[in-house]
């Protein structure tokens, strides 16, 4: 079944640190959502990519759509201790509809 | 009203024991899910509701047992669990089905089965 693969698996970083997570697909994605999941927490909706080549920016967060539409990334800019946390991305199954999810980048950031 | 409700947050239940799991959102959503969440993995699809149909089913135990009431609310039955079954259990909803929208979850219910 289509799967999407989400690198790296961890990733520690000092405050003020960069921090990109990758997600890749060997099948064209109609397209891709982005999920952040707190400790202990819940997955929360970030964002939505549809479109080939898109780039959208929320703060210190920028999202990417590949032009190919079988990649996607996220990169925060200067991290933060708030967000720590593990980072999700999802993508529609062509066969089913239904939301396929990476294995997930789990971010700690030391102050 | 942008949540969804989940209840109880805990539960511990024994191998013969049967209960259920809640779920409510009033935000109007026609699509709701049960998913599964072990530790350090992403959450895994059981079932989904689209407009109170259920139109998917990921070939889960018969020993969950899913309702929809009505639009609002998705329960989730337990029977004879198996203590392989014990993780947290998320209910999510969007406005239509099948992951053309944003899923909305709900703080979910973490299960340990005795």
């Amino acid at each position: 079944g289509q799967q999407v693969m989400q690198i790296p698996q961890y990733q520690h970083v000092q405050e003020g640190e960069d921090f990109t997570t990758y997600c890749n697909s060997s099948t064209t994605l109609s397209n891709i959502q982005w999920y952040k999941q707190r400790p202990g927490g819940h997955p929360v909706f970030l964002i939505q990519l549809v479109k080939s080549g898109e780039v959208k920016k929320q703060k210190r967060l920028t999202f990417q759509f590949g032009e190919a539409k079988k990649n996607s990334s996220l990169h925060i800019t200067a991290t933060q201790t708030t967000d720590v946390g593990t980072y999700f991305c999802a993508a529609r199954s062509g066969n089913t509809g239904k939301l396929i999810f990476g294995q997930g980048t789990t971010l700690q950031v030391k102050p | 009203d942008t949540e969804v409700t989940q209840t109880p947050k805990h539960l511990v239940m024994g191998m013969t024991n049967k209960k259920s799991l809640k779920c409510e959102q009033h935000m109007g959503h026609r699509a709701m899910y049960w998913y599964k969440q072990k530790a350090k993995k992403p959450p895994e699809l059981m079932f989904v509701y689209s407009y109170e149909k259920l139109s998917i089913n990921e070939s889960v135990p018969s020993r969950f047992s899913p309702e929809c009431p009505n639009s609002s609310l998705l329960n989730l039955h337990l029977h004879a669990l198996q203590p392989e079954d014990s993780a947290l259990y998320l209910c999510a909803s969007s406005p239509l089905g099948l992951g053309t929208y944003e899923q909305y979850f709900g703080p979910g219910t973490r299960l340990t089965v005795t």
